[in-house]
């Protein structure tokens, strides 16, 4: 099994909500990575997950609150968001965050605030 | 700041051609230079990458040149088909540790688009 699952596919929320994004890996990857892709643009790296602790933040606004609760779980609290953080979020996996592990990518959340 | 960008953003073949998509780098540090294909409502899928200590690596039906001399990098597509129509980004990634482990940086991305 190969397999990243997101969820939600969509999620419309408005700028006083809280809601969180789920990601899951069962492939027995110590590696969990947060991405943000705006409508035709690259991927943009949010964070990264090592053994269940937090590696990688990459000066991410705190109304983005990242958790992994176990090595098959990531999450992605969002609280106050701004219409500019619509967007396609992916969250992608590796055996270990060594560069010569590929990185296995989600479908995504399509995220519209309003 | 360093980047990894390309130089065409997009490509139009006709089925059946080869394809080569082009990716400029500035970091000369990274280990890994990733091909990756993106089609529209999917995450990004891994197609190939290649270790910075090689400058060729082949697989089925594409080939990945490295040309550490003037930092580009190329993806060649042999027999295009319209089922390969996507976007194609280059990414690199940093192995040696640091602040950077671990980080993947993608490139802007071409989008290709195959005729029958």
């Amino acid at each position: 099994d190969t397999e990243v699952t997101q969820t939600p596919k969509h999620l419309v929320m408005g700028m006083t909500n809280k809601k969180s994004l789920k990601c899951e890996q069962h492939m027995g990857h110590r590696a969990m990575y947060w991405y943000k892709q705006k409508a035709k643009k690259p991927p943009e790296l949010m964070f990264v997950y090592s053994y269940e602790k937090l590696s990688i933040n990459e000066s991410v606004p705190s109304r983005f609150s990242p958790e992994c609760p176990n090595s098959s779980l990531l999450n992605l609290h969002l609280h106050a968001l701004q219409p500019e953080d619509s967007a396609l979020y992916l969250c992608a996996s590796s055996q270990e965050v060594a560069a010569s592990y590929e990185q296995y990518f989600g479908p995504g959340t399509r995220l519209t605030v309003t | 700041g360093e980047s990894v960008g390309l130089h065409l953003p997009t490509l139009s073949v006709q089925e059946g051609d080869n394809s080569i998509i082009n990716c400029a780098y500035s970091n000369s540090a990274s280990d890994y230079f990733i091909w990756y294909k993106q089609e529209s409502g999917k995450g990004p899928q891994f197609i190939i990458d290649i270790r910075s200590n090689m400058d060729k690596r082949q697989g089925q039906r594409v080939t990945v040149l490295l040309n550490k001399t003037v930092k580009h990098l190329s993806l060649q597509i042999a027999a295009t088909q319209p089922g390969d129509s996507a976007v194609y980004f280059c990414a690199e990634k940093w192995g040696a540790g640091g602040t950077s482990y671990g980080k993947l940086t993608f490139g802007q991305g071409t989008i290709l688009t195959v005729h029958p």
